[in-house]
């Protein structure tokens, strides 16, 4: 089985500054591919970005990159130079023998100002 | 193309009846994807299919649950004898399929169910 955590329900970010978000992840199989998305108050997931567990770089598409540390089972995500519109839910999510997703409980940013 | 679309967007029903929900998938993915999100919690998976075939169910997909993908292309998810506790948001997604570089998943808007 697979588990996804997120251990910031909530986080507040002054705009234009970086961000950082956790996300821990479990899994016995040895191919897997880990997510992040997106969830305006609109409710789309959008996606941003996804690592496989055998590439050797961490991702990267514009402003976002994904701290990648198989060791540690962690796929933190990185917002650079934070914008008002990068409030949302972001969520973290895994999927194992390229099937369905398991998504952890998100953690919700606010972009200050 | 432009993405997977999901309809109504909104439903508001009375406890005890059937709804059914639709989702157009991304015309060249050949999987689809149902989840259901609640409040302040991340999707979860419900079932998916591979072209026409229904290939997982989760357990959460009670008996009153059932998804059809006919054809391959749209597919729909009922629900009958609706209940209070399967108020939230509907999620359809959609994917190439397996294999690297294929399983990202493009989700659409939702439809927000609302039981009274």
């Amino acid at each position: 089985a697979q588990k996804i955590t997120q251990t910031q329900p909530g986080m507040f970010v002054q705009e234009k500054e970086a961000v950082t978000l956790d996300c821990t992840y479990d899994t016995s199989d040895p191919s897997y591919g880990l997510f992040w998305y997106k969830q305006p108050s609109s409710g789309e997931m959008i996606f941003l970005i996804y690592q496989g567990s055998y590439d050797q770089q961490n991702a990267t598409e514009g402003r976002y990159s994904l701290n990648f540390q198989k060791a540690r089972k962690s796929a933190n995500l990185v917002i650079s130079a934070s914008q008002l519109g990068d409030s949302a839910m972001y969520f973290c999510a895994m999927d194992a023998a390229g099937n369905k997703l398991t998504f952890g409980g998100g953690t919700r940013v606010l972009v200050k100002p | 193309d432009t993405g997977v679309s999901q309809d109504p967007r909104h439903k508001i029903t009375k406890r005890g009846q059937n709804v059914t929900f639709r989702c157009d998938p991304i015309s060249e993915h050949n999987r689809l994807y149902w989840y259901r999100q609640t409040l302040g919690q991340g999707p979860e998976f419900l079932t998916y299919f591979q072209n026409e075939a229904q290939l997982e169910k989760s357990r959460l997909l009670s008996d009153r649950f059932s998804a059809e993908r006919p054809k391959g292309s749209f597919s729909t998810l009922e629900i009958q004898r609706t209940e209070q506790g399967d108020s939230a948001m509907y999620l359809c997604a959609s994917s190439r399929g397996p294999g690297r570089g294929n399983t990202e998943a493009f989700f659409g808007q939702g439809t927000r169910l609302t039981v009274v």
